[in-house]
């Protein structure tokens, strides 16, 4: 099975600071990547997802990109966080050869 | 963006009962439905993939049912144990997305 490492897990940012969370893989070769937030009382929100190095799509508009600079490497930026950018981010991914998503620990995110 | 909703929000239920709760999603174009369970920090844990209709799949005290037809499935605990609190979330993937309900929160009072 896969095994996805999030950091850090918890970050308290002032607003208008930059942000860069880290989501690795383990144990699957061309995965497809996703960052999810769950905003306060509110469900999973898909932000990203990738299906390859260097392909990003994004689900919806906002204050947050995401890169994927090699194969098992997914990285959530901001370059000015808000306060709504607050919650709890979680980073998936799918192998190639399974239908089940697999999450990693998550990083709460606090801005004030 | 699809809508997949899930009910209800929450449930508090007595250690030893039994409860069921309901993913809706979009009827047409159907692939799969997934079902996890997070716990309070914790990552979200697979606990179905659920493909044909009227599938029915089991772990242990837990089931899920799916009807493709008419878009909803439903996840059943039997004998509810305060270690089954946490939120069970259905998911709907679609390409190379997936849409996730808002969740079902359980709590479990011993």
């Amino acid at each position: 099975s896969q095994t996805i490492h999030q950091w850090p897990a918890t970050l308290v940012q002032p607003v208008g600071s930059p942000l860069s969370l880290e989501c690795t893989v383990e144990g699957t070769s061309n995965p497809n990547l996703y960052w999810y937030r769950q905003a306060a009382g509110r469900g999973l929100q898909l932000l990203f997802y990738s299906v390859g190095i260097g392909q990003i799509s994004s689900e919806v508009p906002q204050n947050l990109s995401a890169s994927r600079p090699q194969d098992r490497q997914f990285i959530l930026s901001s370059k000015k966080l808000l306060l709504s950018d607050s919650g709890f981010y979680l980073c998936a991914s799918r192998g190639p050869s399974t239908d089940t998503q697999y999450f990693g620990p998550g990083t709460r995110l606090t801005v004030l | 963006i699809l809508n997949v909703e899930q009910s209800p929000q929450s449930l508090h239920v007595q250690e030893g009962d039994s409860t069921n709760f309901t993913c809706s999603f979009p009827s047409s174009n159907f692939y799969a439905l997934h079902w996890y369970r997070w716990e309070t920090a914790k990552s979200p844990e697979a606990l179905f993939v659920m493909t044909l209709n009227g599938d029915e799949k089991k772990k242990g005290r837990i089931s899920a049912t799916l009807n493709t037809k008419e878009g909803y499935s439903y996840l059943y605990i039997k004998g509810s144990q305060p270690e089954d609190s946490a939120t069970y979330l259905c998911a709907f993937p679609t390409g190379n997305q997936f849409y996730f309900g808002t969740g079902t929160s359980l709590t479990v009072i011993p």
